[in-house]
Order: structure tokens, then C-alpha cells, then sequence
């Protein structure tokens, strides 16, 4: 079955500075590739997802991610952190299938 | 414009004690979940439902149903609440089944049970 692993349940980074948040995924087959983002007291926005094609995903906000199919990685960039980027964030992975499972989050801080 | 919404958004409760928890989506979409998230932030589907098709992860306890009304609704029943039923629950939609679909989520439901 499926999983993802999320390495560091907390990053902080200071404003302006890279954020670069970490997924690993287990598969038997091609995976889907999610990230969400949840805000205080809301539910999960998608940021972006890698489903086939391109491995470079663009997603909302500024954030990026890259499938790197040998290193079995899904990592989240942004270049340079807002205030407004402090959240939770989750990665999923699917196969072919309708069920996505999540990593444990990683809890984002901005400093200013 | 909410898209998923959930009532209520906390409930409290006693052991033993049968609850529930609504969720309504004005999307249109054909395809609603519910979803768990532990206290270690774990999220767990527990449940999809797509024209009257459910499919209900093993793991989920049969004391737990959803309930579907109509295309718009899918409310989540639980039976003789226990403390491990303590978490937040998270309805979702879709326009389709599949994860090539988007899932827009409600803002969550907190139950804890006492």
C-alpha cells in the first residue's frame, strides 16, 4: 500500500528566506502526488499535485514541487516566505484509486 | 459562498452517547468523503460515496455509517461514541471519483468525547 513521510513536523524559517518542506512516498505504482495546505481552524486547500507529465509542479501561492521518481521524493518549495505561509502542510499519495493517503504534516512557521 | 460546510463545527459529548455530523457541498459535485484527523494530525479517509456507491475503508469501526439524503449531503452517524472517537472530521467533495479530481474540504468538525 501507498504512504508518505513527512520529514520534520515542524520547519521555521525566517521571512524572505527558502521554504523547503519534505515528502517521501512508498508505491507500487506511478503515484499521484498531493500537497495541502491547512490554515488555522480551516479545512485542506490543495496547493498543487503531479499526476503524470511535467515533474515540476506549479502550484498556488508562489509553492512548487518536484517529482523525482529515483529518490522517491516530493518535496514543496517556495522561494521566498510570507507571513501568510504559516500553516499546516500535508502531502498525499494515491494510486489508481479513490484513496489518498496523508503524511502526519508539517507545521510551518514564519519568523518576521 | 461556502463550498463544503459542516455543522456543527465543535461537539462535545459523553461516552456511549449517538451523534452526527452534516456536511452539504452547493459545488454539484457527484462525489463526497469523510475524513478523520487524530490528534497527531493524521488524516484518514474513512468513507467515499459516488451515486449511491460507498466505500468504506476496512479500518473504520462499523459503528460509524454516513448517510446520504440527497447529492448534496453526506452526514456522518456515530453509535456509541468512545474516547478514541476524539478527533476532527473532515467532509470533502469532488466533481468525479478519482483522485485526478479536486477534493474541496469542509472546515472540519471537532468532536471530543468525554
Amino acid at each position: 500500500a501507498q504512504s508518505v513521510t513527512q520529514l520534520g513536523s515542524h520547519v521555521s524559517v525566517s521571512e524572505g528566506a527558502l521554504v523547503l518542506l519534505r515528502c517521501n512516498y512508498s508505491s507500487s505504482v506511478p503515484p499521484y502526488l498531493f500537497w495541502y495546505v491547512q490554515y488555522p481552524n480551516q479545512g485542506l486547500q490543495l496547493l498543487l499535485k503531479y499526476t503524470t507529465g511535467a515533474t515540476l509542479v506549479k502550484g498556488i501561492n508562489g509553492f512548487e514541487a518536484e517529482f523525482k521518481k529515483s529518490e522517491t521524493s516530493f518535496h514543496l518549495t517556495k522561494p521566498s516566505a510570507h507571513m501568510s505561509d504559516a500553516a499546516e502542510y500535508f502531502c498525499a499519495v494515491s494510486d489508481l484509486g479513490n484513496d489518498m493517503r496523508f503524511g502526519a504534516g508539517t507545521r510551518l512557521t514564519v519568523k518576521p | 459562498d461556502t463550498a463544503v460546510s459542516q455543522t456543527p463545527k465543535y461537539l462535545v459529548t459523553q461516552m456511549g452517547n449517538d451523534k452526527s455530523i452534516k456536511c452539504e457541498q452547493n459545488l454539484g459535485h457527484d462525489t463526497m468523503y469523510w475524513y478523520k484527523q487524530d490528534s497527531k494530525k493524521f488524516l484518514k479517509i474513512m468513507f467515499s460515496y459516488n451515486n449511491k456507491e460507498l466505500i468504506i475503508n476496512e479500518t473504520v469501526p462499523n459503528r460509524f455509517s454516513p448517510k446520504s439524503p440527497d447529492k448534496a449531503h453526506l452526514n456522518l452517524h456515530i453509535n456509541s461514541l468512545e474516547l478514541g472517537d476524539s478527533a476532527v472530521y473532515f467532509c470533502a467533495s469532488s466533481e468525479g471519483t478519482g483522485v485526478t479530481y479536486e477534493q474541496y474540504f469542509g472546515p472540519g468538525t471537532r468532536l471530543t468525547v468525554t
